[in-house]
């Protein structure tokens, strides 16, 4: 079975452009997660998508990044315009939805990694 | 502190020896999960301990949880040079409703040395 996968794996761009990242979740998987690994700090959770929802989106960092899942399969994460200080590495992951416990395992991609010079 | 905080921050050891990362964090949780990353690499999930568990083994991984004290630990056992990577432990907050966010601690940094 396929892990997450994300695309691209690199991207780097100049202040102002826009960029589109996307994740395959594992298939079957109800739930896609972003999250973002600034320089120097924690990864940090971004938002959460159950199927084609949005289930929670308190870590977007502002109305410059929007995040789709279309037919709830893959979601892309649209920044736009993109400022230096969202380089970083941004995590996509995917975990089955499993009513008996609150959390189930997240198995994560390999991350872009975004440069915005 | 921030929930889900590691130490130490950087770990040395030589191959054969164990390792011990701590992890400590400040709400109540549901689960606690620990994840390896190697450079450049995505994140690899380890183990996943829930609130009720104290005690959890992976082969040559031994992750403890003491949710008195709000705090688990990740041993492993024989360490090889190919453990080398970062170690992060993840906590969701049990907040009465579903909530699968997880919160990172910073990581510890281990290099096995051969």
């Amino acid at each position: 079975e396929a892990g997450v996968t994300q695309f691209p794996s690199h991207s780097v761009i100049e202040k102002g452009q826009t960029v589109t990242l996307r994740c395959d979740p594992i298939s079957g998987h109800d739930n896609l997660y972003w999250y973002r690994r600034v320089m120097g700090k924690e990864i940090k959770f971004l938002l959460h998508f159950v199927k084609e929802s949005k289930q929670d989106e308190s870590g977007m960092p502002n109305n410059r990044f929007l995040a789709e899942r279309t037919g709830g399969t893959y979601s892309t994460l649209k920044v736009q315009p993109a400022e230096l200080e969202d380089s970083g590495v941004y995590f996509c992951a995917s975990s089955q939805d499993n009513y008996r416990v609150s959390t189930d395992t997240q198995y994560f991609g390999p991350g872009t990694r975004l440069t915005v010079l | 502190s921030q929930q889900g905080e590691e130490d130490p921050q950087a770990l040395s050891i030589q191959e054969g020896e164990n390792a011990t990362m701590n992890c400590s964090y400040k709400t109540s949780i549901n689960n606690l999960q620990w994840y390896r990353q190697n450079s450049g690499r995505g994140l690899v999930h380890l183990i996943l301990i829930r609130s009720n568990e104290r005690e959890k083994h992976s082969g040559r991984l031994r992750v403890t949880l003491d949710t008195s004290k709000k705090s688990s630990s990740l041993l492993i056992t024989a360490s090889r040079a190919a453990d080398t990577a970062s170690y992060f432990c993840a906590t969701d907050e049990a907040s009465g409703g579903s909530n699968y966010k997880l919160t990172f601690g910073k990581g510890t940094l281990l290099t096995v040395n051969p």
